[in-house]
Order: C-alpha cells, then structure tokens, then sequence
C-alpha cells in the first residue's frame, strides 16, 4: 500500500515561495500520475497540477505561473513550489498518487496533508 | 474550466436510511467523474472512480451512477462513520475541478 507524506514549513512569509517536499514508500513513484491539491481552511478542494512520465506537467492555468511541480525518482519524492505567496494561499497542501494513464490520472491515494500559514 | 455542482450543500440523515448526493457538470464529461470522502480533520479518500466503480477497500453500501453530466452518490444504509464531507470530482479535462462538498451528518 503505497504511503505519502507532505514536509515542509508551516510558515511562509508574504511574496515568498512555498516549497513543500512529498515522499513516496511502498510502491513506484515511476509510472504514475502524481498530482498536487490544496484546501483553504474550512473550504473546498482545488487541484493545483500534476507530474507524469517523470518530467511532463499540466498546471492550474489559475496558478501556472507561479507553480513548479517536480519530482525525484531516486529519492522517491515529489515537490512543489509556489512563488509570491499570498495569504490567499494559505492552505492544507495534499499530494496525491493518481493512476498510470491520462484517463486514470487524477488524486486516488491521498497524503494526510501539510497545513502551509502565509503571514508576516 | 468545467464546473461542478453539488446538491444538497448539507444533509442530515438517521442510522440505516438510505443516502442521495447529486452531481451535475457544466458540460458533458462522460463517466470521468470521481467521488471523495473527507472526514473531520482528515485527507480525503477515494470511494468511487469513473461514476460506478467502487475503490478496493470501500463498503458496498456506497455506490455511484450517472454519465453526461448528471451523476449520483447513493448511500443504501447509513452509518454512523459515514459522517463526513462528500466531493465529486470530474477527470475529463485539466483542470481538474470539484464540487463544493455536500456535509452529511448523523442525527
């Protein structure tokens, strides 16, 4: 049963960047789909991007230009930065194993998740 | 970006009753409709993939139906884990977007 967990500092000054880490045991991080959402304090899901074929990635068009997602296969992890932060991004960040193809690739396994405060 | 739209927002139901959540796009999106539970507190789970195909592990009592743009999450009977908050998810396009959650609680 593959595991996910989301690092990262909890704290994020304004107009900088948010940088989160998520690592990957019990299963591949090769093949997959492996998606990044996030979740504001007592509100909704919104699904910021994903990774695939170990390089290719599709973004939010409402966050591409300040996303990076990236992974590395020999640390079985994933990342994601976000640049000039707002306290409009403070969220529960989740990463999320999707399937093996286009049509499967959305979130099925879930991290617990890392809240992500922005303020000075 | 193809919206989602969930009814009703909120619903509270007894042990054992049998449970409607509904989902409808803003277009068509075949049977790429996914269906997540969220517990207090907790990450969300996967209950049902593609409209009607139940995840490994979950109750049989949860079911999915639907394609097109209309889609429901049936409950047969109620149980008192099955608080939670319910989204629907739709997979046809990026970005992938979700309902606005339908909280479900035991009374």
């Amino acid at each position: 049963q593959v595991q996910l967990q989301e690092s990262g500092p909890g704290l994020v000054k304004p107009s900088e960047t948010l940088s989160l880490i998520c690592t990957v045991s019990g299963g591949s991080i090769s093949n997959f789909y492996w998606n990044w959402i996030r979740q504001p304090p007592g509100k909704g899901l919104e699904w910021i991007g994903y990774i695939y074929d170990s390089g290719s990635t599709k973004y939010n068009p409402s966050l591409k230009s300040r996303v990076t997602i990236s992974v590395d296969t020999s640390k079985h992890q994933l990342s994601l930065r976000l640049s000039s932060v707002t306290a409009a991004d403070t969220a529960v960040y989740f990463c999320a194993r999707g399937g093996e193809d286009f049509w499967s690739g959305s979130p099925r396994d879930w991290g617990q998740g890392t809240l992500v405060t922005v303020s000075s | 970006d193809i919206q989602m739209t969930q009814s009703p927002s909120s619903l509270s139901a007894s042990v054992g009753d049998r449970v409607t959540i509904t989902c409808r796009a803003s277009q068509t999106i075949s049977n790429h409709l996914n269906w997540h539970q969220q517990k207090a507190g907790e990450a969300p789970e996967l209950l049902i993939y593609d409209a009607t195909n139940v995840q490994s592990g979950v109750p049989l009592r949860f079911s999915g139906s639907g394609s097109g743009t209309d889609f429901t999450l049936t409950i047969s009977s109620l149980q008192p884990e099955d608080s939670a908050t319910y989204y629907c998810q739709q997979s046809y396009s990026t970005p992938y977007t979700f309902g606005q959650g339908t909280t479900l609680k035991i009374k």
